[in-house]
């Protein structure tokens, strides 16, 4: 079946801007979790949903950083005034329940320049 | 979670059998130690994962020592596709279901 999908592949942007990523989880899978991934360092974990709330924001770096799940589907991960060093690969990983295992999508590369 | 300790790298022959090792001597009972890879430019791909039974699954097999202090991933015979970086993860059951990586081992596979 369809795994993990994240829209778009590849985000350039400036300095200030906004943007947004998308990330479509397996269908049925009810936990879904972002990770952002810094050039040569493993994955770090920002946010996870179970269903449409948050159940654990611990990992996001500031309120510049904000996620969203509203019908437990579909997120996006929204990121206001964007600085360089939130330039990585932004991962979506999702479970069918909040403690299987967990599967990724093939990331959104963020470059801000 | 517990924190695992990897060799940053290793390589093997194609055709051989891969073997890595992980540490994880602060491991806790309800932890499992999860396997997961990343081929450059691709997202992290599920392997394996066990508590204290080997497991053995159509890509690698997972041994875990009696005090499940270490383990090791083998991949029985090793392609040049299995180049990539390898995370052992000691993931703890329960209400904390994030994965926690650290740097991973990187395994390449020479013709």
């Amino acid at each position: 079946g369809a795994g993990v999908s994240q829209t778009p592949s590849n985000k350039v942007t400036e300095k200030g801007k906004y943007v947004e990523l998308r990330c479509d989880p397996i269908s049925g899978h009810t936990a879904l979790y972002w990770y952002r991934q810094s050039l040569g360092q493993g994955p770090e974990f920002l946010i996870y949903f179970q269903g449409t709330g948050a159940a654990d924001d611990s990992g996001l770096p500031n309120d510049r950083f904000f996620a969203v799940r509203p019908e437990g589907s579909v997120s996006t991960l929204k990121i206001q005034r964007t600085e360089r060093g939130d330039s990585a690969v932004y991962l979506c990983a999702s479970s069918l329940w909040e403690q299987e295992t967990q599967y990724f999508g093939p990331g959104t590369r963020l470059l801000v320049l | 979670d517990a924190k695992t300790t990897q060799p940053p790298s290793m390589d093997c022959a194609e055709g051989r059998a891969a073997n890595l090792p992980c540490n994880h001597s602060t491991i806790s009972g309800n932890e499992y130690v999860y396997w997961y890879r990343q081929i450059h430019s691709q997202g992290p791909q599920y392997i394996i994962h066990g508590l204290k039974n080997n497991e053995t699954n159509e890509m690698a097999s997972l041994i875990i020592t009696e005090d499940r202090k270490s383990s090791t991933l083998i991949l029985p015979h090793a392609t040049l596709r299995d180049t990539a970086v390898y995370y052992c993860i000691a993931r703890i059951t329960g209400a904390n279901s994030k994965l926690t990586f650290g740097k991973g081992i990187t395994l390449s596979v020479r013709p």
